[in-house]
């Protein structure tokens, strides 16, 4: 089965300063997807940025960027000009790409980390 | 908002007590997914539908059971309700396809907050 740690239970950040969140991932699979999600105070899941894995090139999207390491099993996320906004509970997850596996389709979700933005 | 719907926003009942969640999933999305977040447990996968068949299951206990109608909506179940059940309850739906189209992204409803007392 995959799992996803998240190391850092609570990050903070000074306003347009940059800030990076860990993930690690454990799976045997080959082809699979990584997401961060940023879950707000109101609770809603908001997706922050995707990756595939076959992809090399790391998925930016304006202010959120990832570092994809896959032979080291690592997804980061880099969170640049941080805003009040951003503020936030962070979650990590893996998907496997295997359409004829039991897991396919699920997310696996990390912990969490609690991010806290001071102005 | 995200084009998927639950209800209800909040429900609070007592221990022993059968309530049913309801989600309306994105225009065209044939999946739906099923996730329970407590305090203590962060985000736990209960069950996945596809076009009505049940394709996954998670952590999902014996007293709660789900179904994907033919319209697509689907319906959580939650029996003998326990204190620990207290949880926020989310549905998210998804479409087949890559993920550059925007498929294989679970886009997820707003919860449902149950409170058992």
């Amino acid at each position: 089965a995959q799992t996803v740690t998240q190391s850092q239970p609570e990050m903070s950040v000074q306003e347009a300063e940059t800030v990076t969140l860990s993930c690690t991932y454990d799976t045997s699979e080959s082809d699979y997807y990584l997401f961060w999600y940023k879950q707000p105070p109101s609770r809603q899941m908001i997706l922050v940025i995707r990756q595939e894995a076959y992809k090399q090139q790391n998925a930016t999207e304006n202010r959120f960027s990832v570092n994809f390491q896959k032979a080291a099993k690592s997804f980061s996320l880099k969170i640049s000009d941080s805003q009040l906004g951003d503020a936030a509970m962070y979650f990590c997850a893996y998907r496997s790409a295997n359409a004829g596996g039991t897991s396919y389709g699920k997310l696996t979700f990390g912990q969490g980390t609690i991010l806290t933005v001071h102005p | 908002d995200s084009g998927v719907t639950q209800t209800p926003k909040h429900l609070i009942t007592a221990t022993g007590q059968r309530v049913t969640l309801r989600c309306s999933p994105r225009s065209g999305d044939l999946s739906v997914y099923w996730y329970q977040q407590s305090l203590d447990q962060g985000l736990q996968f209960l069950i996945q539908y596809y076009n009505g068949e049940e394709r996954a299951k998670g952590n999902i206990l014996e007293r709660f059971s789900a179904q994907q109608f033919p319209d697509l909506h689907s319906e959580l179940n939650l029996s003998s309700l326990e204190l620990g059940d207290s949880a926020l309850y989310f549905c998210a739906s998804s479409k087949t396809g890559t993920l550059s189209s925007g498929a294989n992204v679970l886009t997820f409803g707003a919860g449902s907050r149950l409170t058992v007392l």
